[in-house]
């Protein structure tokens, strides 16, 4: 069974301060995603990483995937409330188990 | 395109009873897959349809099941129903099959008393 582990769990900070959020597995995945859900919504996909070493930026957010594909981090810089939500990590495995795992989730809170 | 939708978006069950929830998914997008979100357990898998037939499966008993039409829309069912099955029932779609990114429906909130 792949397992993927997310920390923090819960992270409170105040607008503007950066943070990082990590996903880390001991499994090696084919791609990883980045998923937010709000409260009352599903997840919504906001990047999938799929080399080793990628790195992809939107707007504030980082992501990265580690180099042996098996961890991944996403950096927020200068938050905003907006940014509030359940920041979920997805790993796909390939071949004939082919789904996603998700982490645990990391539940970010932006205070004005 | 109009998103994935979820119908009902609330429902509310005793103990015993089943109950089937029902999936539309993205236009163009063949594969939708179920998942079951909870506070303690978080997002899991539950299976997964892709043209009519089912192609992956968690680990889930027996009394979870589900079924996709020729349209895609998929339906999943619980049959005697436990109070553990109360949850958050998500509904994915997806059209990528390397990188199976999901788009996921608003979900259906399952209390069972």
């Amino acid at each position: 069974t792949q397992l993927l582990e997310q920390s923090p769990q819960f992270l409170s900070i105040q607008e503007g301060e950066n943070l990082t959020v990590y996903c880390n597995s001991s499994s090696v995945f084919s791609s990883l995603q980045w998923y937010r859900q709000e409260p009352g919504e599903g997840p919504v996909l906001l990047v999938t990483v799929v080399t080793g070493g990628e790195v992809k930026k939107l707007k504030r957010l980082t992501f990265q995937f580690g180099d042996a594909r098996k961890d991944s981090s996403l950096h927020i810089t200068a938050a905003q409330p907006g940014d509030t939500g359940l920041y979920l990590c997805a790993g796909a495995s390939g071949g004939s188990a082919r789904q996603l795992t998700f982490g645990s989730g990391t539940q970010l809170t932006v205070l004005p | 395109k109009a998103g994935v939708t979820q119908t009902p978006r609330y429902l509310i069950k005793t103990r015993g009873q089943q109950v089937t929830l029902s999936c539309s998914p993205i236009s163009g997008h063949r594969s939708v897959s179920w998942y079951q979100q909870t506070p303690g357990q978080g997002l899991q898998f539950l299976f997964e349809y892709f043209s009519e037939t089912q192609r992956n499966k968690g680990n889930f008993p027996g009394r979870f099941s589900g079924r996709q039409f020729s349209n895609s829309r998929s339906e999943m069912n619980v049959s005697t129903l436990e109070l553990g099955d109360s949850a958050l029932y998500l509904c994915a779609s997806s059209t990528d099959l390397v990188s199976y990114e999901q788009y996921f429906g608003p979900g259906t909130r399952l209390t069972v008393t």
